[in-house]
């Protein structure tokens, strides 16, 4: 069945650098959401991207999403103590449209 | 605006229980997701309803089933559990398709001792 992997498992970064973390799938992906999940809390979602090679922005998160639909990122410029969490993509089967398949997650921690 | 409520927040069962797990969805919304998320794993898709169907369902045994009502709210039955069932369980509404945003509730989270 259709399954998105995810790297890397975890990050530990200094405050002010760069985070990066990346979503792939073997088969083409009707949609990539990202969410962030907060230690101790639920996933909340940031964004959804639809097209092929479609870019968005919001404010220090830059996510894509690939030409050929099959990978995805997700990238944070000069990383703050508050973005710490765990950060999945998810996309609907394409089979189904009410199949979410998660991926793993990247945990993210940051050194102050 | 009220956003997904689930309950109870924690339960503690013991292995061959039946548990029932209730959740709200947010104002507006008509489509309830369960997943099951395990420590450290990412959440597991269980089923979705839409319309007070089983629309979808993951690779999940027939222990787990659901029911949602004419308000939208759903609740997820667990019966003979196992101690692999314990996990948090969320509860995720959307608009319409999966391929909308869902807005998760804060969980149950589940021992089975």
């Amino acid at each position: 069945g259709q399954q998105v992997m995810q790297i890397p498992q975890y990050q530990h970064v200094q405050e002010g650098e760069d985070f990066t973390t990346y979503c792939n799938s073997s088969t083409t992906l009707s949609n990539i959401q990202w969410y962030k999940q907060r230690p101790g809390g639920h996933p909340v979602f940031l964004i959804q991207l639809v097209k092929s090679g479609e870019v968005k922005k919001q404010k220090r998160l830059t996510f894509q999403f690939g030409e050929a639909k099959k990978n995805s990122s997700l990238h944070i410029t000069a990383t703050q103590t508050t973005d710490v969490g765990t950060y999945f993509c998810a996309s609907a089967v394409y089979s189904s449209a009410s199949k979410i398949i998660f991926g793993s997650g990247t945990r993210l921690s940051i050194r102050p | 605006d009220a956003g997904v409520t689930q309950s109870p927040t924690h339960l503690i069962k013991t292995r061959g229980q039946q548990v029932t797990l209730r959740c709200s969805p947010k104002s507006g919304h008509d489509t309830v997701s369960w997943y099951q998320q395990a420590l450290g794993q990412g959440p597991q898709f269980i089923f979705q309803y839409y319309e007070e169907e089983e629309r979808q369902r993951g690779n999940f045994p027939d222990r787990f089933s659901g029911h949602q009502f004419p308000n939208y709210s759903s609740e997820l039955n667990v019966n003979a559990l196992l101690l692999g069932d314990s996990a948090l369980y969320l509860c995720a509404s959307s608009l319409g398709t999966g391929r909308n945003e869902q807005y998760f509730g804060p969980g149950t989270r589940l021992t089975v001792t």
